[in-house]
This record gives C-alpha cells, sequence and structure tokens, in this order.
C-alpha cells in the first residue's frame, strides 16, 4: 500500500525559532498533499492544500506567513512553522493524494504518522 | 459550512461485543465519506471509504454503512477485539471542495479483555 512519511515525529523547540517538518510519499507521485493540524483530543482541522509546483491554498484563518508550505516535488512537501510559539504546539499531519491513481472521487488521501511539536 | 459530528465520544466495552459507532453530517453533498482509525499519538489509517452512491462497504470486522439523504453512516465493527482500541473518525468529502476532508469529532473506543 502507499506509505506517506513524515520527519520529524517529535520537535521540541524554544519560542522563536522556525521549525521544518517534511512529508514523503514513498511509492507514489503525490501532486496535491494536505497538511492538517490536531489539537489534544480534538479532530483533524485542515489547515492547507499543497498543489506540486504551485503556491499553497490556506484554509480561513491559517496565517500563510506563519505556515510556509513548499511543495517542491512529486514526492516532498514541507511545512515551516516559523518564530513558533507555544500556542503552536500541536500534532501536525500530512496527507498525499496519488496522482496518477486516476478518478480523484474514487481515490483515498494516504496519512502520514504525524509530527508533534512543542513549543517552550 | 459543512460539520461532522460522532457519537459516543467514548465508548468502554468488553472484548467480544458488537458495537456502533454513529457519524452525523450536516450537508448531504459530498462525494463520498470515509471511516479511519487513528492509535494514540499517530497518524490515520483509512477503514473503509464509502461513495455517496453506495449504501454499504464491508472489510473483515468492519460494515459501514451511508445513509446520505439523512445524513447518517455508522461503523460496526463485529466481535470487538483489544486491538480495536483506538480512536475512531469519521471525514466527509463535501462535493464543494476539491478534496477536502471535514473530519469527525472522533470516538474514542476501548476494548477490555
Amino acid at each position: 500500500g502507499a506509505v506517506v512519511s513524515q520527519h520529524p515525529s517529535r520537535v521540541i523547540c524554544k519560542s522563536g525559532t522556525s521549525v521544518k517538518i517534511e512529508c514523503r510519499s514513498l511509492d507514489f507521485q503525490a501532486t496535491t498533499m494536505f497538511w492538517y493540524r490536531q489539537f489534544p483530543k480534538q479532530s483533524l482541522m485542515l489547515m492547507a492544500t499543497s498543489n506540486e509546483g504551485s503556491k499553497a491554498t490556506y484554509e480561513q484563518g491559517v496565517e500563510k506567513d506563519k505556515f510556509l508550505i513548499n511543495h517542491a516535488s512529486l514526492t516532498l512537501s514541507t511545512l515551516t512553522v516559523t518564530s513558533a510559539h507555544p500556542e503552536d504546539s500541536s500534532f501536525y499531519i500530512c496527507s498525499a493524494r496519488d496522482g496518477l491513481a486516476g478518478d480523484m472521487l474514487q481515490e483515498t488521501q494516504y496519512f502520514g504518522p504525524g509530527t508533534r511539536l512543542l513549543v517552550l | 459550512k459543512q460539520e461532522v459530528t460522532q457519537i459516543p465520544a467514548a465508548l468502554s466495552v468488553p472484548e467480544g461485543e458488537n458495537l456502533v459507532l454513529n457519524c452525523s453530517f450536516t450537508d448531504s453533498a459530498i462525494y463520498n465519506l470515509q471511516w479511519f482509525r487513528q492509535d494514540p499519538g499517530k497518524g490515520l489509517t483509512s477503514l473503509l471509504l464509502i461513495q455517496s452512491s453506495q449504501r454499504e462497504q464491508t472489510s473483515g470486522r468492519l460494515n459501514a454503512s451511508l445513509d446520505k439523504s439523512s445524513g447518517r453512516s455508522t461503523l460496526y465493527i463485529a466481535a470487538s477485539q483489544p486491538g480495536d482500541s483506538a480512536t475512531y473518525l469519521c471525514a466527509v468529502h463535501p462535493d464543494t471542495g476539491f478534496q477536502k476532508l471535514v473530519f469527525g469529532t472522533g470516538t474514542r473506543l476501548l476494548v477490555s479483555p
């Protein structure tokens, strides 16, 4: 089955630093990747949609200058949390859509294992 | 705006019981609905995907139904096992959003030996 990896799995940083999270599709080409955030005991909230070779589309209320997304290749998207603050502490999950699967309505998204960010 | 709600929020059952998890959504204009499993501190595993034209999908001990017109889906787990303990999330793919999944609030399931 399709596999999506994330790195790092866990990161602790000081307030004010920037953190980069990588999302990779290991055995398929992901033309579209999605970034979600999940607070404790809450559901996933879509932050942005990342399309290879173009600018990301951010959901309402998500600061694009705060959460920089780069989807430079068909297998890699990165999320950079700039000048992180304690309120940015959360579980960040990416997912990827197989660009060659055909009908996008028939397909599923493959989720990464998540990255837990703790900002002190 | 699409809203997805899951009931109950938490469920604890002894091993062997059959159980039903509920998911409701406010806007019936969807392409499909998915059920996911999430283990603590982990990502999501897709369990079942039901297209809007389908009524149910089955995989092993899992059976998911969809009543699109009433905005409801159920996930039936037969003969529950301790390994089924996890959070179960349903998500709908609205037909107005490009692959934007809207997730439910989740049901935390604990199956005790």
